[in-house]
C-alpha cells in the first residue's frame, strides 16, 4: 500500500520568502502524485499534480513542484510567498490498479508573516 | 457556479441521534466521495461510489451509510452519533475515479456532537 509523509506540522515564513514544503512517498512504481491547498474554512483544491514526464511541474498560484525518484520525494516550492498563501497545505499519492484509494498525508500548516 | 455543494456547512447535535449530510455535484463527474478530516487535520477516505454503486468502502463503523440516489448525489447517513464522530466531513467528486484524476471538493460540513 501507499503511503505519505509530510515531515513539517507547520512551517513559518515571512511575505516575499521563499517556501519550500515537504513530501515523501512510499510506493512500489511510479505514483500519480498531487499538491492540494484547503485554505481555512474550505476544501481543498488542486494545485499540482504528476504522473510522468518533465519532473518540475507547474501549478496554480505561482507553485512548482520537482519529482525526485532517487529520493521518493516530491517538494512544493513556491520563490516567493504572499500573504494569501496561509492556509494547510497535503500531498497525496494515487496508485493505479485495481480501487483507487488515494492517501493524504496529515498537512502541512503554512503560516506567513507580514 | 458551486461545483461541488454540500448541506449542511455546520450541524452541531446530542449524542445517539441520527443525521444525514447532502452532497451534490453538477461537474458530470462518474466518481463521488466522502472523506472524514479529524481535529488534526488528517484527511481519510470513508468511502466512494462510481455511477452510482459502492466501490470502496474503508474501515468505517456500519453506523454510517451512504446513499447515492443518482451519480449527481452523494449523502451520507449517521446513526446514533458518538463523541468521536465530531470532525469535518469532505464531499468530493473525480471525472472517472481513476488514480490520475483531479478530486474536486466541497466546502466541508463539520459536525459537532454534545
Amino acid at each position: 500500500a501507499q503511503s505519505v509523509t509530510q515531515p513539517d506540522i507547520h512551517i513559518t515564513v515571512s511575505e516575499g520568502a521563499s517556501l519550500e514544503l515537504r513530501c515523501n512517498y512510499s510506493y512500489g512504481a511510479t505514483p500519480y502524485l498531487f499538491w492540494y491547498v484547503q485554505s481555512p474554512g474550505q476544501g481543498l483544491q488542486l494545485l499540482l499534480k504528476y504522473f510522468s514526464g518533465d519532473t518540475l511541474v507547474q501549478g496554480i498560484k505561482g507553485f512548482e513542484a520537482e519529482f525526485k525518484r532517487s529520493q521518493s520525494s516530491f517538494n512544493l516550492r513556491k520563490p516567493s510567498v504572499h500573504w494569501s498563501d496561509a492556509a494547510e497545505y497535503f500531498c497525496a499519492v494515487g496508485a493505479a490498479g485495481g480501487s483507487y484509494i488515494p492517501t493524504f498525508g496529515r498537512g502541512t500548516s503554512l503560516i506567513v508573516h507580514p | 457556479d458551486t461545483a461541488v455543494s454540500q448541506t449542511p456547512k455546520y450541524l452541531v447535535t446530542q449524542m445517539g441521534n441520527d443525521k444525514s449530510i447532502k452532497c451534490e455535484q453538477n461537474l458530470g463527474h462518474d466518481t463521488m466521495y466522502w472523506y472524514k478530516q479529524d481535529s488534526k487535520k488528517f484527511l481519510k477516505i470513508m468511502f466512494s461510489y462510481n455511477n452510482k454503486e459502492l466501490i470502496i468502502n474503508e474501515t468505517v463503523p456500519n453506523r454510517f451509510s451512504p446513499k447515492s440516489p443518482d451519480k449527481a448525489h452523494l449523502n451520507l447517513h449517521i446513526n446514533s452519533l458518538e463523541l468521536g464522530d465530531s470532525a469535518v466531513y469532505f464531499c468530493a467528486s473525480s471525472p472517472s475515479g481513476g488514480a490520475w484524476d483531479t478530486q474536486y471538493f466541497g466546502p466541508g460540513t463539520r459536525l459537532t456532537v454534545l
